[in-house]
């Protein structure tokens, strides 16, 4: 059974650029959740969904970053334009209902 | 608010013995869920276990296992016969039961090391 997918796995781009992360969550799971991990911060929630629909975007830094998910398969995370200090790990996570949820790989995302 | 603390930031074990990572946490909350997530070197998030805090049963994983104390809102985690493998960083994390769904609040990690 597949788990989650992330990509890109690296991307290294300059500020200013857009840049899009994409999430496939585990198949059946409902919930699907976007972390960002820095030394600084730790483990901090941008957004999550259920069901597709947004419901708590409070962790989303500002308006450059945005987030949908057309479907239950798939999730994108943009960030326009983006800054050196969006360079972070991202991570989309899965879960079903109240159970537990799984990572993805993450995308370590450098601006230069 | 709730938060999450470990307060070892590095520890280290020789192979084969058995350490014990802290997290304490804090909330108002009489139903959640505790986890503890393993990153190794990959930076994959592994899940490693999980309480349910309406169990008074502590969770048991293979070696893994862990001391959940309600009343003193603390969930260490044990690791039996530690391995080479081990060596990551651990997460501890608490997400609420409340609504349909919630995010995992973590703490800021505990790097072990497991020595040959």
């Amino acid at each position: 059974d597949a788990g989650v997918i992330q990509s890109p796995r690296h991307e290294v781009t300059e500020m200013g650029q857009e840049v899009t992360l994409r999430c496939k969550p585990i198949s059946g799971h409902n919930s699907l959740f976007w972390y960002r991990q820095t030394m600084m911060r730790g483990l901090e929630l941008l957004i999550y969904f259920n069901n597709n629909v947004p419901i708590d975007d409070s962790g989303m830094p500002e308006d450059r970053f945005s987030a949908k998910m057309p479907n239950a398969s798939f999730s994108t995370l943009k960030i326009q334009p983006s800054e050196p200090r969006d360079s972070a790990v991202y991570f989309c996570a899965s879960s079903l209902q109240t159970s537990s949820q799984y990572f993805g790989p993450g995308t370590r995302l450098t601006v230069l | 608010a709730q938060t999450v603390t470990q307060s070892q930031p590095e520890m280290s074990v020789q192979e084969a013995e058995t350490v014990t990572l802290s997290c304490t946490y804090d909330t108002s909350e009489n139903n959640y869920y505790l986890f503890w997530y393993k990153q190794p070197p990959s930076r994959q998030m592994i899940l490693v276990i999980r309480q349910e805090a309406y169990k008074q049963q502590n969770a048991t994983e293979n070696r893994f296992s862990v001391n959940f104390q309600k009343a003193a809102k603390s969930f260490s985690l044990k690791i039996s016969d530690s391995q080479l493998g081990d060596t990551a960083m651990y997460f501890c994390a608490f997400m609420t039961h409340r609504g349909s769904q919630g995010n995992l609040i973590f703490g800021k990690g505990t790097k072990l090391s497991v020595k040959p």
